[in-house]
């Protein structure tokens, strides 16, 4: 099983539509968690971290079920913008942080 | 906004050679790290660094990898005989005082190996 898992997609919406992303991680150690965002050919940017209560940053909310071992992004009103590679990264460490990335979900907004 | 640089934005070297990668991490930041990216794949962890020393490697950083903070600003990647395989690009991170906090990336340096 891999570490990080993701749907690649791509996920191919239209302006204004709401579009959710899943990820799975085998880790169950695993201690913290976030979703970083990247633009074809650029670095990965923090998008949120996420946590067990759910968390929510306008347009983005992120949750993430222990049990399950399952996070996930909800992105509302999608802006063009929006269009990019989003992230499912794990902290597998309780020490050094050390990430593990997903391969990533593509997402496409279209006028 | 403090960033996390790099330079240079892009090497081509020759099969054999020797490379170093040059990161200027934020200035109050405590914990380095190398990632890498092969075109099309996802981001791979290669070393963490603290307190002048690696702190945890993968299976990726063998003996022909090594990191170095030669002044209080600057942290190198240095690999020392490149094959084709290494062509990627790799980010550096850094990250604050305390243990947890998030790893901010810089731009990348795009490497390609002939």
């Amino acid at each position: 099983r891999k570490e990080v898992e993701q749907d690649p997609g791509p996920f191919n919406v239209p302006e204004g539509a709401t579009v959710a992303f899943n990820c799975t991680y085998s880790n169950s150690a695993s201690q913290s968690f976030f979703w970083y965002r990247q633009d074809c050919r650029k670095e990965p940017k923090l998008l949120m971290s996420v946590y067990s209560s759910g968390n929510e940053d306008g347009r983005f909310t992120a949750q993430l079920n222990r049990a399950s071992q399952y996070i996930s992004l909800l992105i509302r009103d999608s802006k063009l913008s929006d269009s990019a590679t989003y992230l499912c990264v794990v902290n597998m460490n309780t020490g050094f942080q050390k990430l593990v990335f997903g391969t990533g979900t593509r997402l496409l907004v279209s006028p | 906004e403090p960033e996390v640089t790099q330079t240079p934005s892009h090497q081509v070297t020759q099969m054999g050679q020797e490379v170093i990668l040059r990161c200027v991490p934020i200035s109050n930041h405590l914990y380095f790290y190398w990632y890498r990216q092969i075109l099309g794949q996802k981001v791979e962890f290669l070393v963490s660094f603290y307190n002048n020393e690696i702190s945890e490697k993968s299976e990726i950083f063998d003996d022909q990898f090594s990191v170095e903070r030669p002044d209080g600003s600057n942290f190198t990647l240095k690999i020392r005989s490149t094959k084709l395989e290494d062509s990627a690009m790799y980010f550096c991170a850094s990250s604050g005082r305390k243990l947890k906090e998030t790893q901010y990336f810089g731009p990348g340096t795009r490497l390609l190996v002939l």
